[in-house]
């Protein structure tokens, strides 16, 4: 069985702090992809990043930079100086090659001006 | 190009109702996803196609849930007998191949809110 834990339910920051996302998974599986994916107040979900397994090689893009951690299992997510468009719903995501992709509970992030 | 369509985006039902709920995937995209997001609750896995494969419908949460994808193109969800536990929006995805077996993101569409009275 695999499952994502996103242990924080909601977060609030005030614009231009750093914020960080947790994300810790369970899988038997060797071979993995992990995934940040968005959804604005609009709705739509919408993809941020993956990390395969093999790749523990951390990533940097713009203000967003992404942990991965195979000896804790986990694959946070930073926000360096927040903006209030940064305000969403964010997901962590496991798929394995059984196929199913499972979700974490998500995280709502408020960031405030 | 086109994204993800879902129709219709509302829907509003009595209980005991049949509905069917239809999602266009982007074309080319062999891998179709169906998950349920209740209020404040992450995403459900409900189903998934595959190209020509057998669908994984372990997600299903009862006999009363059902899809189909013709022509491995539209897929239709639907829910029979509908019950008031059943309310929340249903998000279709899909994807070039299998998110964990090539890892292909996944592609939302807007989703259907349901509603059963």
């Amino acid at each position: 069985a695999q499952k994502v834990t996103q242990a924080q339910t909601e977060i609030s920051v005030v614009e231009k702090e750093d914020v960080t996302l947790d994300c810790v998974y369970e899988t038997r599986d060797t071979t993995y992809y992990l995934f940040w994916y968005k959804q604005p107040p609009s709705g739509e979900l919408v993809f941020l990043i993956r990390r395969n397994s093999f790749d523990e090689q951390n990533e940097i893009s713009g203000r967003y930079s992404w942990n991965f951690q195979k000896s804790t299992s986990s694959f946070n997510f930073t926000i360096t100086a927040s903006q209030v468009v940064d305000s969403a719903v964010y997901f962590c995501a496991l798929s394995t090659n059984a196929g199913k992709s499972t979700f974490g509970d998500g995280t709502t992030l408020t960031v405030k001006p | 190009g086109a994204g993800v369509s879902q129709s219709p985006s509302n829907k509003v039902t009595e209980k005991g109702k049949d509905v069917e709920l239809r999602c266009d995937p982007i074309s080319g995209h062999t891998a179709l996803y169906w998950y349920r997001q209740s209020l404040g609750q992450g995403l459900e896995f409900l189903i998934y196609f595959q190209g020509n494969s057998a669908p994984d419908k372990s997600g299903l949460p009862s006999d009363r849930f059902s899809a189909e994808r013709t022509g491995g193109s539209v897929s239709t969800l639907t829910i029979q007998r509908t019950q008031q536990e059943d309310s929340a929006v249903y998000l279709c995805a899909s994807s070039l191949g299998l998110a964990g077996a090539s890892g292909n993101e996944q592609f939302f569409g807007p989703g259907t809110r349901l509603t059963v009275l």
